[in-house]
């Protein structure tokens, strides 16, 4: 079944750690996107790719990384955890073509202590 | 600035009424207006508008889009408790790579 994945759903670590979020999608979708969510806000994109060994900054700065090296993978890495990196993290992706439907994964709420 | 702007932020009714959210919108090189229901996890996808006056429906859900006077509507009749969730819009523009704009959302809750 076609779908996309995020992994870990929930994550709480401690300051200074370096974790990734994972994200795949099995629909062949060239375009993947991050957004960060806080509680009660909107989603403010932080990367975005339009294909393989593509990727760029989103509007809101983050300290987060991301890389594309298969089409169905866009994990994104913090080298060094912070409490302000607390948030929710929601990985999309769509087809490129005229318009753009975005489908969304599950989500990972990260909390750093 | 690009941007959307949805109302009310917050709405509580109760099961059986009928409710109207609204998204209004100041973008550039407007392509299509997305409608997003997002109860505790992912957002899932209810309709894409690109064409004013055309009225898109799914059961109890309906919306419209006006591009003259640039905002857009979501209806639900007969809302249930299931309904209860944020619901967001988001602007898909031109020359812009596919990435949206999105509102604030609007936070539904139905009482029993």
């Amino acid at each position: 079944e076609a779908d996309i994945y995020q992994t870990p759903r929930y994550l709480v670590i401690g300051t200074g750690k370096k974790i990734t979020l994972e994200c795949s999608q099995t629909m062949g979708h060239d375009k993947m996107y991050w957004y960060q969510q806080d509680p009660g806000m909107e989603l403010h994109l932080i990367h975005y790719s339009y294909g393989v060994n593509s990727t760029e900054k989103g509007d809101l700065s983050s300290e987060s990384t991301v890389s594309r090296i298969r089409t169905e993978h866009f994990p994104l890495t913090l080298e060094s955890a912070r409490p302000s990196h607390t948030s929710q993290y929601l990985c999309a992706s769509s087809v490129s073509g005229a318009y753009n439907e975005q489908f969304f994964g599950p989500g990972t709420r990260l909390t750093v202590l | 600035e690009d941007k959307v702007v949805q109302s009310p932020l917050s709405l509580v009714v109760h099961e059986g009424d009928t409710v109207t959210l609204n998204c209004s919108y100041e973008v550039t090189n407007f392509r299509s207006l997305l409608w997003y229901k997002q109860e505790k996890k992912a957002p899932t996808f209810l309709f894409m508008l690109t064409s004013s006056g055309i009225e898109k429906k799914s059961g109890r859900l309906s919306s419209i889009l006006d591009k003259k006077e640039l905002f857009s509507i979501l209806n639900i009749t007969a809302t249930q408790t299931g309904d209860s969730a944020v619901y967001l819009c988001a602007v898909d523009p031109y020359n812009q790579g596919g990435k949206l704009i999105f509102g604030q959302g609007t936070e539904l809750s139905v009482k029993p």
